[in-house]
């Protein structure tokens, strides 16, 4: 069975400060990764996804992934956050098993920018 | 157009209701679903329609009936509702098969239940 961990359930961070957010997974086959934001009381929004092909994914909003096969991980990073970017975020992984592509979520990591 | 509607965006009910949820997408995604989510927790599972069947139904109490009435809408009938069910029930949307590519799911803004 396929899960995600979120290492982190809350990551304060100062404006114009680098962040990452961790996202391992484990899975037997391949797998599907992302990452989605939620504002306050808004539904999810994708940032980004990587399916196959280069390990450096680009996303909206400045934010970047590296896809890691050995360590299993899919972190989430961005060189410069803004107030506006305070918000939940989901590391997603896609259950190969279904034609679905059902989602299993981490539990999210609370970002807070603060000035 | 990358867009899902969900209609109300607020709902307050008492256990005795009956009411429903609305969603709506037009991307010809052949995949829908029901999430609800519980505040500071990531989304959990309902409800999938697969080319207007229902597919996978995750142990959800029966006063949650689903309905995909064709391709582009997805209703979510409520009835005899507890307060525990007070939560955000999103629906998404996606392509269906390997041979769409992708496997990412796009999200309606949620509707905000509370029952009383």
């Amino acid at each position: 069975a396929q899960s995600v961990t979120q290492l982190d359930s809350q990551v304060p961070v100062f404006e114009e400060a680098p962040v990452e957010l961790r996202c391992n997974y484990s899975s037997s086959v391949s797998v599907y990764l992302f990452w989605y934001v939620q504002y306050p009381n808004q539904g999810l929004q994708l940032l980004l996804k990587y399916l196959s092909g280069s390990t450096l994914v680009k996303g909206i909003n400045g934010f970047e992934a590296e896809f890691n096969k050995s360590q299993t991980s899919f972190h989430l990073r961005k060189p410069s956050v803004h107030i506006s970017d305070t918000a939940e975020y989901f590391c997603a992984v896609s259950d190969d098993g279904g034609s679905q592509g059902n989602l299993i979520f981490g539990k999210g990591t609370k970002l807070s920018v603060k000035p | 157009d990358t867009e899902v509607t969900q209609t109300p965006k607020h709902l307050v009910m008492g256990m005795t209701n009956k009411k429903s949820l609305k969603c709506e997408q037009h991307m010809g995604h052949r995949a829908m679903y029901w999430y609800k989510q519980k505040a500071k927790k990531p989304p959990e599972l309902m409800f999938v329609y697969s080319y207007e069947k229902l597919s996978i139904n995750e142990s959800v109490p029966s006063r949650f009936s689903p309905e995909c009435p064709n391709s582009s809408l997805l209703n979510l009938h409520l009835h005899a509702l507890q307060p525990e069910d007070s939560a955000l029930y999103l629906c998404a949307s996606s392509p269906v098969g390997r041979t769409a590519g992708t496997y990412e799911q796009y999200f309606g803004p949620g509707t905000r239940l509370t029952v009383t």
